[in-house]
């Protein structure tokens, strides 16, 4: 069974960084890209980053671009996203995905965690 | 920059209904690069439909996909009670990579 884990969500202050991980698990993560989404409260979906199988290929939506940083360890099963300059606009569910510019869809997503930038 | 626009933006109708959503892009986009998802209160999205018409894995033959170019169609021919939630499309292109529409939320008549 396919399990995406997310973890390192929280409270934050504007300004501040927050460091995302996502453990996978019930299929071969190198073969797979892999991307963040998220979700403002009461709000809509926006992909924010996405990477590829090998961490060769990274893009990151032009709202976070420059702030964050999408990293993977195939050996770990695990993704990563860094999360610097956080302000308001960043509070949000975030999703760890599997998917990207393979396949051009999110076939499984983990249940979220929750990031909130608050002074 | 591809936009995606849903309509209705609610759709209220009761079981055993049809129900027809519509996403249109502001651009041509391929059909294998468009989507629909389905979300329920507190859970994440599921994948419904990919490359246009293809169901996910597990998805009832109740949900369909179809269209091309700017105006693709998602179908539930008959609503189940666990069918009433919220819908997105999404598509992939160039800029943004991925964008998703706004949604259209089902609801019970």
């Amino acid at each position: 069974e396919v399990q995406l884990v997310e973890s390192g969500g929280g409270a934050v202050r504007p300004g501040g960084s927050l460091r995302l991980s996502c453990g996978a698990s019930g299929f071969k993560f190198d073969d797979h890209g892999m991307s963040w989404v998220r979700q403002g409260p009461g709000k809509g979906l926006e992909w924010i980053s996405g990477i590829y199988l090998n961490a060769g290929s990274t893009r990151y939506a032009d709202s976070v671009k420059g702030r964050f940083i999408i990293s993977r360890d195939n050996a770990k099963n695990s993704l990563h996203l860094q999360m610097n300059s956080l302000t308001a606009e960043d509070t949000a569910f975030y999703y760890c995905v599997r998917g990207y510019a393979d396949r051009y869809y999110f076939d499984y997503w983990g249940q979220g965690t929750l990031v909130t930038v608050s002074s | 920059e591809i936009v995606l626009t849903q309509s209705p933006g609610t759709l209220s109708l009761s079981p055993g209904e049809r129900a027809t959503l519509s996403c249109r892009a502001t651009q041509s986009v391929s059909n294998y690069y468009l989507a629909w998802y389905q979300q329920k209160p507190g859970l994440p999205p599921r994948l419904l439909i990919y490359a246009a018409s293809s169901r996910a894995a597990g998805i009832p033959d109740r949900f369909s996909g179809s269209g091309s170019g700017t105006d693709f169609t998602l179908t539930i021919s008959r609503l189940e009670p666990e069918d009433f939630a919220v819908y997105y499309c999404q598509q992939y292109g160039s800029s943004p990579l991925f964008s998703f529409g706004p949604g259209t939320i089902v609801e019970i008549k």
